[in-house]
């Protein structure tokens, strides 16, 4: 198993383009998740989705938008990116049911200029 | 006040010293998770708990579920177990509460 995939690991944007971050699973999960992690702080919750066709807002998903067509795909869109949007995106799944571990791509760093 | 507080935020100790990292949270929870986050940024699961006491090689963590607690102990800890140690609390729904993170430097 690959478990939790994400790409591109490193980009650059310009002010105002746009992007799609990709997010794939081989392990049959069927929650996913995107969080952002801001310098020297924790994990903030973009959005999520609790299996295909499901999608649901975090705590933080201004400028985001995510689509969930297949239980293996969770690409995070980026739309007219701002310097805000700098960050470390990750990417995260795990089965439904009580307490089962979280697996964790291992992130992508965007930066915006 | 936070919903899930950790304690300390830094820890700096000498190689061979016994680490304990301590989450306190304040919402009823399904599940408690322990995540390790290297300084390249890589996230991984250490543990999962809803009661008691798990082990791991030199790693053990607690959970009292009557307090609303849980530790993380590394035992006769090593540079290389320098790192954020993260709880993450999990409620009735879909989501996880993060913990800000424990950051831990292991001095040779």
């Amino acid at each position: 198993n690959a478990g939790v995939t994400q790409t591109p690991k490193f980009r650059i944007l310009k002010i105002g383009q746009s992007m799609t971050l990709q997010c794939t699973q081989d392990m049959n999960h069927n929650y996913m998740y995107w969080y952002r992690q801001d310098p020297g702080m924790g994990l903030k919750l973009i959005y999520y989705s609790v299996g295909a066709g499901i999608t649901d807002k975090g705590e933080v998903p201004n400028g985001y938008n995510v689509s969930r067509s297949t239980t293996e795909d969770f690409p995070l869109r980026l739309e007219l990116a701002a310097p805000s949007q700098t960050s470390v995106y990750f990417c995260a799944s795990r089965t439904q049911g009580f307490g089962n571990t979280i697996y964790f791509g291992e992130g992508s760093w965007l930066t915006v200029v | 006040k936070n919903e899930v507080e950790q304690s300390p935020q830094n820890l700096t100790a000498q190689e061979g010293e016994f680490i304990t990292i301590n989450c306190s949270y304040s919402v009823g929870i399904s599940a408690l998770h322990w995540l390790q986050q290297h300084p390249g940024g890589g996230i991984v699961s250490l543990f999962m708990l809803s009661s008691g006491k798990k082990k791991h090689g030199r790693l053990i963590a607690t959970i009292n579920i009557q307090e609303k607690h849980s530790s993380l102990h590394i035992t006769a800890s090593h540079p290389r177990d320098s790192a954020v140690y993260i709880c993450a609390a999990r409620g009735s729904n879909y989501q996880l509460i993060w913990g800000a993170g424990t950051k831990l430097i292991i001095k040779p």
